[in-house]
């Protein structure tokens, strides 16, 4: 079945930097690759996604890259803001017996944002 | 607010209890999804229903059972759990097995 790494675990940048979170993933037939982000308290939130006819995808601040070939595709953010603190989740959906149906996620990472 | 509510949030039970989380979507959808959310491991997938229909069940212990009644409806009844299955629940749905899912608030469930 699909497996996902990601990493860092931890991330803590500065108010106003730009953070980068990179996964891998291993099913070469994987299509979709959403990222979500988790508030505490709170379910997962779809923040962006990218199918895997396109190499990059752009939302205001957020964007996301992705590298078929090297089978890895990282989240960036821009002039993060406090808000931004959040644990985020990669995934990408398999397509194992005859279309796998859910989400493999990665462990995700906890994005700290210093003021 | 996602659209996907899930009741109870928070859940207490002995090991010899029998309960059940509920998941309601108010989006339309036709794909539902149960995942578990354990400390320090990525969310695990259990559970998927297309049409009321279960396609896929992840290698689940006999002890969770879903239950599909209706597009907009997603159970699971738990039964004999153990310590280790102490984690968030959460629910999801989807328009159909190819788009976006969309996150319940989840339940925290306990077993004593």
């Amino acid at each position: 079945g699909e497996n996902v790494e990601q990493h860092p675990s931890t991330l803590s940048v500065q108010e106003g930097d730009s953070a980068v979170i990179k996964c891998t993933y291993s099913d070469s037939a994987s299509n979709y690759f959403p990222w979500y982000k988790q508030e505490l308290g709170k379910g997962p939130q779809l923040i962006i996604d990218i199918r895997s006819n396109v190499g990059e995808k752009k939302d205001q601040r957020i964007a996301v890259t992705l590298n078929k070939t090297a089978k890895h595709f990282s989240l960036h953010i821009t002039e993060t803001q406090p808000e931004d603190s959040a644990v985020y989740f990669c995934a990408a959906k398999g397509s194992g017996r005859g279309g796998a149906d859910g989400l493999t996620f990665g462990k995700g990472t906890h994005l700290i944002i210093q003021p | 607010e996602t659209g996907v509510t899930q009741t109870p949030r928070h859940l207490v039970m002995g090991m010899t209890n029998k309960k059940s989380l509920k998941c309601e979507q108010h989006l339309g959808h036709n794909a539902m999804y149960w995942y578990k959310q354990s400390a320090k491991k990525p969310l695990e997938l259990m559970f998927v229903y297309n049409f009321k229909e279960q396609t896929e069940n992840n290698s689940v212990p006999s002890r969770f059972s879903p239950e599909c009644p209706n597009s907009s409806h997603l159970f699971l009844h738990l039964h004999t759990l153990q310590p280790e299955d102490s984690a968030l629940y959460l629910c999801a749905s989807s328009q159909d097995l190819v788009n976006e899912q969309f996150f319940g608030p989840g339940t925290r469930l306990t077993v004593l």
